[in-house]
């Protein structure tokens, strides 16, 4: 069965660049979710889009912004990067239609130098 | 084996024999909760869920139990095996807000051999 698709799986930065993250939902979900990993950490939500528009905002700073786009897929954008940004990224997505389960992408690993 | 997986970070569990892991939730209105199992450098992967309406579920050799009185969710892993090794994760949402996962803290399950 088709999973989440994230790219890049690893992505090395330095401070104050910019980084772009994608996300490519399981077919015919509609809901993307983004989610932060630091390590050791539990993941923490960060945002969220249901028909490519935003359902829901967690701890996301205001350096990220991220869309959802026709196809459904989800970039999120990370401007001014910080050495505390290096994490696991995570991208879930949900069908609306088939309750609430959402299904993980395997994350892209950024680490900025 | 047995953990209270807020305060214990790490099981460790003869193979064949079962797990017990266990979380507090906090927010006694969360209505649907989940358990995440992660495996090094992957994303969360969906175990079982249930609703607040139950007070248990089983699925294949696990089983959440659920209970509300005092905000406590376990997760039973029976015939621990080696490829039960990883993270587990559990999981709340609150009602109306199924787009965001609330994560508790994980516990590191470790299969002796």
């Amino acid at each position: 069965a088709a999973g989440v698709i994230q790219s890049p799986r690893h992505l090395i930065k330095e401070k104050r660049e910019t980084a772009t993250l994608k996300c490519y939902p399981i077919p015919r979900h509609d809901t993307v979710y983004w989610y932060q990993q630091g390590p050791g950490q539990d993941p923490q939500f960060l945002i969220s889009f249901y028909e490519k528009m935003q359902s829901d905002k967690g701890s996301i700073p205001d350096r990220f912004s991220a869309q959802q786009f026709s196809d459904y897929h989800s970039e999120l954008n990370m401007s001014s990067l910080e050495l505390g940004d290096s994490a696991l990224y995570f991208c879930a997505s949900s069908n609306s239609q088939d309750q609430e389960t959402q299904y993980f992408g395997p994350g892209t690993r950024l680490l900025v130098l | 084996g047995e953990s209270v997986g807020l305060h214990l970070p790490t099981l460790s569990v003869q193979e064949g024999d079962n797990s017990i892991i266990n979380c507090a939730y906090s927010n006694s209105a969360s209505d649907y909760f989940i358990w995440y199992k992660q495996e090094s450098g992957k994303g969360p992967q969906f175990i079982i869920d249930i609703r607040s309406n139950m007070d248990k579920r089983q699925g294949q050799r696990v089983t959440v139990l659920l209970n509300k009185t005092v905000k406590h969710l376990s997760l039973q892993i029976a015939a621990t095996q080696p490829g039960d090794s990883a993270v587990y994760f559990c999981a709340e949402t609150l009602p109306n807000r199924d787009d965001k996962i609330i994560f508790g803290k994980g516990t590191r399950l470790h299969i002796l051999p």
